[in-house]
């Protein structure tokens, strides 16, 4: 059980487009869902918060009109990064949380690697 | 404010060696949980064990043991007899919420190699 993925796992893009990455909770209802960015050896740094059905809350120097979040159902969370530049490039991971029990804890998905040419 | 911190960056070890991973955090919740996960190459995160801040039992799974001391505000994993696959970064967290999902804060992870 707690199964998150993410799609696409690789994507290679130029620079200007906009890529969207998404991210599912299999098995269970995830109420709320987190999006990482990890750079090479690095910690994970939290982007935002997604709620389903409400706007995304967003840490501090992370811009929200550059990383687009929907967060539409129960089992989708997407991530749109708009414009894209070679600065993006970086392993994006989401994870989700559902309520109580066992699924109160963030469950990760497998990662998307952004690369922008 | 929470801070969680892992003072070993690498860590190399030969097969069938014990290792113990550190981890201490800061926080002023009296209620709070903390996490360890393993990022293997692949990079997926996977979820190893969380523990609630009222539960200071220390718990083992397998190769697997964890040292929870809200004394020293310290929760240590230990692998024994270690093996190439446990090859991998591994990342404490802390979670200040009374929610345990909600707001990670990752320490800066440990890499640990296993060598055959």
């Amino acid at each position: 059980g707690a199964v998150v993925s993410q799609h696409p796992s690789r994507v290679i893009c130029k620079s200007g487009t906009s890529v969207k990455i998404e991210c599912r909770s299999l098995d269970f209802q995830a109420t709320t869902m987190f999006w990482y960015r990890q750079f090479p050896k690095k910690s994970l740094m939290l982007m935002a918060t997604s709620n389903e059905g409400s706007k995304a809350t967003y840490e501090q120097g992370v811009e929200k009109d550059k990383f687009l979040i929907n967060h539409a159902s129960l089992t989708l969370s997407t991530l749109t990064v708009t414009s894209a530049h070679p600065e993006d490039s970086s392993f994006y991971i989401c994870s989700a949380r559902g309520d109580g029990g066992v699924t109160d804890t963030q469950y990760f998905g497998p990662g998307t690697r952004l690369t922008v040419l | 404010a929470q801070k969680v911190t892992q003072a070993q960056t690498e860590i190399s070890v030969v097969e069938k060696e014990d290792v113990t991973l550190d981890c201490v955090y800061e926080t002023r919740d009296t209620t709070y949980y903390l996490f360890w996960y393993k990022q293997p190459p692949s990079g997926e995160l996977v979820f190893l064990i969380r523990r609630n801040s009222f539960d200071e039992q220390n718990e083992i799974s397998g190769r697997y043991s964890w040292n929870f001391q809200k004394s020293t505000s310290s929760f240590n994993f230990t692998i024994t007899a270690s093996q190439v696959v446990d090859s991998a970064v591994y990342f404490c967290a802390l979670s200040e919420t009374p929610n345990a999902g909600n707001m990670l804060t990752f320490g800066g992870g440990t890499r640990l190699m296993v060598k055959p």
